[in-house]
């Protein structure tokens, strides 16, 4: 257990109302990412963060926003839902595994539906 | 990223061995062959990992072959609580990313 929490669980949304997803760690871990994963896409990075201010694009990171202010805690923003983002979203830490390459942790995932 | 092959679905009995293969013929010298799981309705979850010798943990064993253009992941008795989906990926040295893929669907018959 990597100490992720994801907040909320489970997220019921209008078309073009604005949503925040949030990703909390316990163990001060440098890297942290945002997936989604759809029926038939399998898991697709949405953005990730290397530090506190510090993020990238991933895959798929249109319609998406993120912001990382402290090490503990990332966000994941949606400015104006649209239902092609009802998904399962889930957050990861990453852990260097001891040699030359880290292990990612996942944190339960959050449930949104976008009407 | 170097691309794997993983068959769609398996079948297995509980408490039997279990070989999910995995193909990666475009690896390269400094990919690391990843596996994660995923258990209905959670996150995926790391199983194991290895360069280029064969690894075993606590999940489960790792073999990699000798020219390193496959690999099996091996549940030693499969339990029901073993029923996911398998994922086989390769991450290079010092990458920060993981690239999915579809992944095994594993199904464990009682």
């Amino acid at each position: 257990d990597a100490g992720i929490t994801q907040s909320p669980r489970h997220k019921v949304t209008e078309t073009g109302t604005p949503v925040t997803l949030r990703c909390h760690q316990t163990e001060n871990h440098r890297y942290m990412y945002w997936y989604r994963q759809d029926p038939g896409h399998g898991l697709r990075l949405i953005h990730y963060s290397y530090g506190v201010k510090d993020t990238d694009k991933g895959e798929v990171s249109d319609g998406y926003s993120v912001s990382r202010s402290k090490t503990e805690d990332f966000l994941l923003t949606l400015e104006s839902a649209t239902s092609s983002q009802t998904s399962v979203y889930f957050c990861a830490i990453s852990v260097r595994a001891g040699d030359y390459t880290d292990t990612q942790y996942f944190g339960p995932g959050t449930r949104l539906t976008v009407l | 990223d170097a691309k794997t092959t993983q068959p769609n679905s398996m079948e297995s009995n509980e408490e039997e061995p279990v070989h999910l293969p995995c193909n990666h013929s475009t690896i390269s010298g400094t990919d690391y062959i990843h596996w994660y799981r995923q258990l209905p309705s959670q996150g995926p979850e790391y199983v194991i990992h290895g360069l280029t010798s064969n690894v075993n943990n606590r999940m489960a064993s790792l073999a990699i072959a000798e020219d390193r253009k496959s690999s099996t992941l091996i549940l030693h008795r499969a339990t029901l609580r073993d029923a996911a989906v398998y994922y086989c990926i390769l991450v290079a040295q010092g990458a920060q990313k993981l690239v999915f893929g579809q992944g095994t669907r594993l199904t464990i018959n009682p």
